[in-house]
Parts: C-alpha cells; structure tokens; sequence
C-alpha cells in the first residue's frame, strides 16, 4: 500500500494563530489526496479532497476560508487551519488512494490543541 | 438514518476468542468496502478490502459482504491482545473524479490476555 507521512504529528496553539499541517505521499506520486477530521470517539469526517494543481473539493459544512488546502505538487498537500479557535481543536488525517484506485492510505495523523 | 451504522461497542473478549464485528448501511450504490484497525492515536490501518459478495481471509481476519442485506461482517480468529483497537467500516461511494470514503463510528475492541 501507499506510505503517507504528516507532519507534525502534535501542535499546540493559541487561540487566533494559523497552523499548517503538511501531508507527505512517500512511494508514489498522488494526484488526489483526502483531508479528514477525527473528534475524540468518533468516527473521521471528511472535510475536503485535495486535487493537485486545482481547487480543493470541499465536503457541505467545512468553511473553505478557514481549512485552506494546497497540493501545489504530486508528494505534498498542505492544510492550514486559519484563525483556528477551541473548537477547532482535534486529529486530523490525511489519504491517499494505493495503487489499485479505491483503497484509501492514512498518515499517522496530527494532534492539534488549540488553547 | 445514517448512511453506515456500526455498534461502538466497546467489545471485550477473552484471548482466543473469534470475534465479529459488523456494519449495516443504507445506501445500494456503494461499491467497495473496507475494514480499518485504529489504535489510540494513530491513523487507520488497512485490514481488509472487499468488493463484491461474499468472504475474504487474509490470515486470522475474514471479511464477509451481503449486498442483498446491506450487511459487512469482520471476523477475528485466535484474537490477540495486539488486536485491541478501534475497528472502522468504510464503504466506497464512486464520484466523478475521485472516490468517497464513507466510514462508520467504529467498535472499541478489547482482548484480554
């Protein structure tokens, strides 16, 4: 399968920064890849699919001013969460699809705390 | 209703033990179907990967598709105290340029050794 890598893997921030959370496909080249949020006990949401060099494809709900997504290359996407807040506050993971086309690859994942 | 449904569990079992886990869901055109392993922290681990009916086995794991019923089963054999996780089903909703993943609330599994 795909090896995807996150970095970091934790951040703690104040309250009104921005953070970026970068997404590393580490095998193969990716055009796609999946932006998902995880609240504790809960099941990953998907927020967006990121398209490398167009606009990312937001799911209903997510503020695409605030969950900024790049994937400006075939290895990298970018999320940055922008003015983050509390509530904001929660794992978020990335995918990318193997070889086959339909099975999905997550990263380790990245804790954010926002305070 | 919800589009997958899975019982959160938490599921404890004793070491040895075979151990089902299962996911109903409500939407027929959903494709292809996947099991995932959580553990704390971490991002989901592929287990297994099924697009039709009926069983798969891969080792100690078996998973088993009913399209008739909307109905996916995972089965453990010889559980391990390593099997301790968070199980996720996930279903396959073929879009126009790219795959949906829809993936269910996950059952807590705990093997006592």
């Amino acid at each position: 399968g795909a090896v995807v890598s996150q970095h970091p893997s934790w951040v703690i921030c104040k309250s009104g920064t921005s953070v970026k959370i970068e997404c590393r496909s580490l095998d193969f080249q990716a055009t796609t890849m999946f932006w998902y949020r995880q609240f504790p006990k809960q099941s990953l949401m998907l927020m967006a699919t990121s398209n490398e060099g167009s606009k990312a494809t937001y799911e209903q709900g997510v503020e695409k001013d605030k969950f900024l997504i790049n994937h400006a290359s075939l290895t990298l996407s970018t999320l940055t969460v922008t003015s983050a807040h509390p509530e904001d506050s929660s794992f978020y993971i990335c995918s990318q699809n193997g070889l086959g086309g339909n099975e999905q690859f997550f990263g380790p994942g990245t804790r954010l705390t926002v305070l | 209703q919800k589009e997958v449904e899975q019982d959160p569990g938490p599921l404890s079992v004793p070491e040895g033990a075979i151990v089902s886990l299962n996911c109903t869901y409500s939407n027929s055109a959903f494709q292809y179907f996947m099991w995932y392993r959580q553990y704390s922290r971490k991002g989901p681990e592929l287990l297994m990967y099924t697009y039709s009916s009926g069983n798969k086995e891969d080792g100690r794991f078996t998973a088993q598709v009913d399209k008739s019923s909307k109905y996916i089963s995972l089965f453990i054999r010889d559980s391990q105290p390593s099997d301790s996780a968070t199980y996720l089903c996930a279903m396959c909703l073929r879009k126009t340029s790219y795959d949906k993943v829809i993936f269910g609330p996950g059952t807590s599994l705990s093997v006592i050794p």
